[in-house]
């Protein structure tokens, strides 16, 4: 059974650069045909597709976000990793990671979340 | 961008009734859809994929029917676990997009 965990600070300042990893346990993050992807959710609202990565390094990410997202993997330490920089209240969420399943698209296991606040 | 219109925003229902809850993209994304369920304070759980295929280990009350445009999901007999948000998310390019969500609220 895959298992994904989140970690990183839930405090962040305006302005500075929000960063998380990714733990993924119970499977390579570099086996079968996976996107390891994430995904945030402001309190009392709906999901947001933040952005994806493959194990051989290559991404995609949501187009209001772009300009701000780096996602990045460490498949040595079956870890994954999102920078959001400039952060503003507005990026105030829980921010999830999750396996997307490349060929029938849909994401199938999940990390509990992680609230990051954005505030100073 | 596809937009995803979920329909109603909430519903209030009783165990034992049947739920239906809709989604319509705003072009067609063939059976590229998704069905979620998450309680508060928990991450989405995957229910339906490819718009009717039963995620392995999901109750055989929930089904999901749809192509094109407009997806379902329905819960045939709600059970007490049922009662959460439900999100459908559709793929039709690299940018993917969830509905607005579900409620569905004890009566």
């Amino acid at each position: 059974q895959v298992q994904l965990q989140e970690s990183g600070p839930g405090l962040v300042k305006p302005s500075q650069t929000l960063s998380l990893t990714c733990t993924v346990s119970g499977g390579s993050i570099s086996s079968g045909s996976y996107y390891w992807t994430w995904i945030r959710q402001p309190a009392g609202k709906g999901l947001e597709w933040i952005g994806r990565i493959y194990a051989s390094g290559s991404t995609n990410y949501n187009p209001s976000l772009k300009s701000r997202v780096t996602i990045s993997v460490d498949t040595s330490k079956n870890q994954f990793s999102l920078k959001l920089s400039s952060v503003t209240a507005a990026d105030t969420a829980v921010y999830y990671c999750a396996r997307y399943v490349g060929a029938q698209y849909y994401f199938d296991f999940w990390g509990q979340g992680t609230l990051v606040t954005v505030s100073s | 961008d596809i937009q995803m219109t979920q329909s109603p925003s909430t519903l209030s229902a009783s165990v034992g009734d049947r739920v239906t809850i809709t989604c319509r993209a705003s072009q067609s994304i063939s059976s590229w859809l998704a069905w979620y369920q998450q309680k508060p304070g928990k991450a989405p759980k995957l229910l339906i994929y490819k718009a009717s295929s039963l995620e392995s280990g999901v109750p055989s009350r929930f089904s999901g029917s749809g192509s094109g445009t407009e997806f379902t999901l329905t819960i045939s007999s709600l059970q007490p676990d049922d009662f959460a948000t439900y999100y459908c998310q559709q793929y039709n390019s690299i940018l993917t997009t969830f509905g607005q969500g579900t409620k569905v609220e004890i009566k």
